[in-house]
């Protein structure tokens, strides 16, 4: 079946640092690839997305980079703040164009940001 | 924060009793969703729903049953609990299917099944 692969499990970065996510995936029809920060016992939450018609994305100390050749997107966050430190997932859409598309999602990046 | 809101937000249940979670939605988004969370396996999706008594299995429905006889809620349902169905659930909500558009999740279920 379809699937996400992200890496790396877990990044520990010093602050000011700059951290990167990485995911690949397996259906070349997606095209929405949202980003998800979840902190300790809170929901899931969407910091940044990307359509396939755009190549990158920026919204302050975070962007995504998406490469629909190679079939992988990635989440870069500059200037690392002890508040960065959470969980991270990305997802991809499969069954495009469908009431019964949906996401899948990696298995999630462990953030942890030094003081 | 959507108006999403799960219950319970905690349970302990024993293996082979029904247990039942609820979803509630205040924002009249069409479709809807069933994840699990577990180390090492991100949000997998149980169950969806693109509308009322519209449903559709995730990637890990076994054991699972859902319904939706109202916009606003979405049950999920596990007939006959085991404990490898002990797990966090995530209920979500979108405006828009196709997996198009932001997905907003409510604040969790833990379940233990001892």
């Amino acid at each position: 079946g379809e699937n996400v692969e992200q890496h790396p499990s877990t990044l520990s970065v010093q602050e000011g640092d700059s951290a990167v996510i990485k995911c690949t995936y397996s259906d070349s029809a997606s095209n929405y690839f949202p980003w998800y920060k979840q902190e300790l016992g809170k929901r899931p939450q969407l910091i940044i997305d990307i359509r396939s018609n755009v190549g990158e994305k920026k919204d302050q100390r975070i962007a995504v980079t998406l490469n629909k050749t190679a079939k992988h997107f990635s989440l870069h966050i500059t200037e690392t703040q002890p508040e960065d430190s959470a969980v991270y997932f990305c997802a991809a859409s499969i069954g495009l164009g469908t009431v019964r598309g949906k996401l899948i999602f990696g298995q999630g990046t462990e953030l942890s940001v030094k003081p | 924060d959507a108006g999403i809101t799960q219950s319970p937000r905690h349970k302990v249940t024993e293996t082979g009793t029904p247990v039942t979670l609820r979803c509630h939605q205040t924002e009249n988004h069409r479709y809807m969703y069933w994840y699990r969370q577990d180390p090492g396996h991100g949000l997998r999706l149980i169950h969806y729903s693109y509308g009322v008594k519209d449903t559709d299995k995730g990637e890990v429905s076994d054991g699972y049953s859902v319904s939706r006889s109202k916009t606003e809620d979405f049950l999920l349902t596990l007939e006959s609990a085991t404990s490898s169905q002990t797990s966090v659930y995530f209920c979500a909500i979108s405006s828009s299917g196709g997996g198009m558009n932001t997905q907003y999740f409510g604040p969790g279920t833990r379940l233990t099944v001892l």
